[in-house]
C-alpha cells in the first residue's frame, strides 16, 4: 500500500517568514496530492491540491510542488500570518484507491 | 461549496453505553463517506468506507460490532460506538467524496468523544 511521509513535525516561523512542509510518497500510482489544514477542535479543510500532469500550483500565498520522479511534493506559506498556525497534513491519492493515505502532520506555529 | 455536517461535536458519555455520531451531507449527494479516527497530534486513521444502501468496508484490526455504521441514504451515515470504553474516547470525523469530483473530498468538522 501508499506510505506517505511528512517532514518536519514541527515548524516555527516568524510573522512574514516562509514556511515549507515535504512529504514523500511510496505508490507510482498515486497521482492527486491534497493539504489539509486542521485548526484545533476541527475537522481537516483543503487548501490547495496538485494532480500527477502538474508540477507546481499556486494559490496565493501557498503554492505546492510535485516532483514525480523523486516521489516528493511539497507545501510553501509565504508571507505567513499568526492565522497560519494550524496543523497541516499531506496525502496521496491514486486514481483507482477508494481511500487516501495521509502523512503525520506538521504543527505550524507563525509567532507575531 | 460541498458541506458535510457533522454532530454532535462534542460528547461525553459513561463506560458501556452507546453513543451516535452523525454526518450529513447538506447541499450534495454523498454516495461514499469514509470515518477517521483521530488520536491527539497524530494523523487521521481510517476507520471503515460506507456507500450508501451496502455494508460498511472496515480497514484491518477495526471492530465491526463495535463501530457500527449505517448509510442508509445519500445524505445521511452514522457511526455509533457501542458499550464504549476509555479507551474509545478519541476524534471522529467524517469525509464525503464530492459528486463530480473523483478527488474531491468535503470533512466534517469532528466529533470529541470522551467516555468516563
Amino acid at each position: 500500500g501508499e506510505n506517505v511521509e511528512q517532514h518536519p513535525s514541527t515548524l516555527s516561523v516568524q510573522e512574514g517568514d516562509s514556511a515549507v512542509i515535504k512529504c514523500t510518497y511510496s505508490d507510482s500510482a498515486s497521482n492527486y496530492f491534497p493539504w489539509y489544514k486542521q485548526e484545533l477542535g476541527k475537522g481537516p479543510q483543503l487548501i490547495i491540491d496538485i494532480r500527477s500532469n502538474v508540477g507546481e500550483k499556486k494559490d496565493q500565498r501557498i503554492a505546492v510542488t510535485l516532483n514525480k520522479t523523486a516521489k516528493h511534493f511539497s507545501l510553501h506559506i509565504t508571507e505567513t500570518q499568526p492565522e497560519d498556525s494550524a496543523v497541516y497534513f499531506c496525502a496521496a491519492k491514486a486514481t483507482n484507491a477508494g481511500k487516501s493515505t495521509f502523512g503525520d502532520g506538521t504543527t505550524l506555529t507563525v509567532k507575531p | 461549496g460541498a458541506v458535510v455536517s457533522q454532530h454532535p461535536s462534542r460528547v461525553i458519555c459513561k463506560s458501556g453505553t452507546s453513543v451516535k455520531i452523525e454526518c450529513r451531507s447538506l447541499d450534495f449527494q454523498a454516495t461514499t463517506m469514509f470515518w477517521y479516527r483521530q488520536f491527539p497530534k497524530q494523523s487521521l486513521m481510517l476507520m471503515a468506507t460506507s456507500n450508501e444502501g451496502s455494508k460498511a468496508t472496515y480497514e484491518q484490526g477495526v471492530e465491526k460490532d463495535k463501530f457500527l455504521i449505517n448509510h442508509a441514504s445519500l445524505t445521511l451515515s452514522t457511526l455509533t460506538v457501542t458499550s464504549a470504553h476509555p479507551e474509545d474516547s478519541s476524534f471522529y470525523i467524517c469525509s464525503a467524496r464530492v459528486p463530480g469530483q473523483p478527488y474531491g473530498y468535503t470533512f466534517g468538522s469532528g466529533t470529541r468523544l470522551t467516555v468516563v
